[in-house]
């Protein structure tokens, strides 16, 4: 049981270019979220996902899109990436149907650092 | 709207010290649940606690404990005999039953220096 794991831990692009982040989760969970940390900021809601097929905006959801095409799967893409993206990209999952009292509780992979210069 | 207030940004104790980290709420909503997760320097979050808003009891887990008082809104996180071990950032989140993700507090970094 891996838990949440995200691809790749750590990326340089440079301005323009393009890249997919991938979160895989294997707890059976049906919402899954995209956050970016920066220093002083704490965590800042991306785009989040309630199920298989759904997505939503989050806080700071410009420059960014997501997919959820497969419920363990949750991919943000950067279409054209900007230095102001830079960040730590954080993802989590949550609500097993069936454990009462759990679908609130977030659990996050590890991050990945991005660079983008 | 939601909210969570973690005033203190930055915190240094000596080893042994205890150590209270502040967090205070803000919802409408009479159905909710207060989180804390710790980050430590490798930076993966990790899940502490999980307290609702029916429950005012409080928890006590070794050296830490959580002090919840919907009075004054607060869920405050308290480390006892602080280890170095303890150095992480230290955030607090509210999830109510409007709202699907969670909001978080911006986060404490605690410092305990041997």
């Amino acid at each position: 049981n891996a838990g949440v794991t995200q691809t790749p831990k750590f990326r340089v692009l440079k301005t323009g270019q393009s890249m997919t982040l991938l979160c895989a989760q294997d707890m059976n969970h049906e919402y899954m979220y995209w956050y970016r940390q920066d220093p002083g900021m704490g965590l800042r809601l991306i785009h989040y996902s309630v199920g298989e097929g759904t997505t939503a905006k989050g806080e700071v959801p410009d420059g960014y899109n997501v997919s959820r095409l497969k419920k363990q799967n949750f991919l943000l893409g950067l279409e054209s990436a900007a230095p102001s993206q830079t960040s730590v990209y954080f993802c989590a999952s949550s609500y097993s149907p069936g454990l009462a009292g759990e679908q609130e509780t977030q659990y996050f992979g590890p991050g990945t650092r991005l660079l983008v210069l | 709207a939601q909210k969570v207030t973690q005033a203190q940004t930055e915190i240094s104790v000596v080893e042994k010290e205890d150590v209270t980290l502040d967090c205070v709420y803000e919802t409408r909503d009479t159905t909710y649940y207060l989180f804390w997760y710790k980050q430590p320097p490798s930076g993966e979050l990790v899940f502490l606690i999980r307290r609702n808003s029916f429950d005012e009891q409080n928890e006590i887990s070794g050296r830490y404990s959580w002090n919840f008082q919907k009075s004054t809104s607060s869920f405050n996180f308290t480390i006892t005999a602080s280890q170095v071990v303890d150095s992480a950032v230290y955030f607090c989140a509210l999830w109510d039953s409007g709202n699907t993700p969670l909001v978080f507090g911006k986060g404490t970094r605690l410092s305990v220096i041997a």
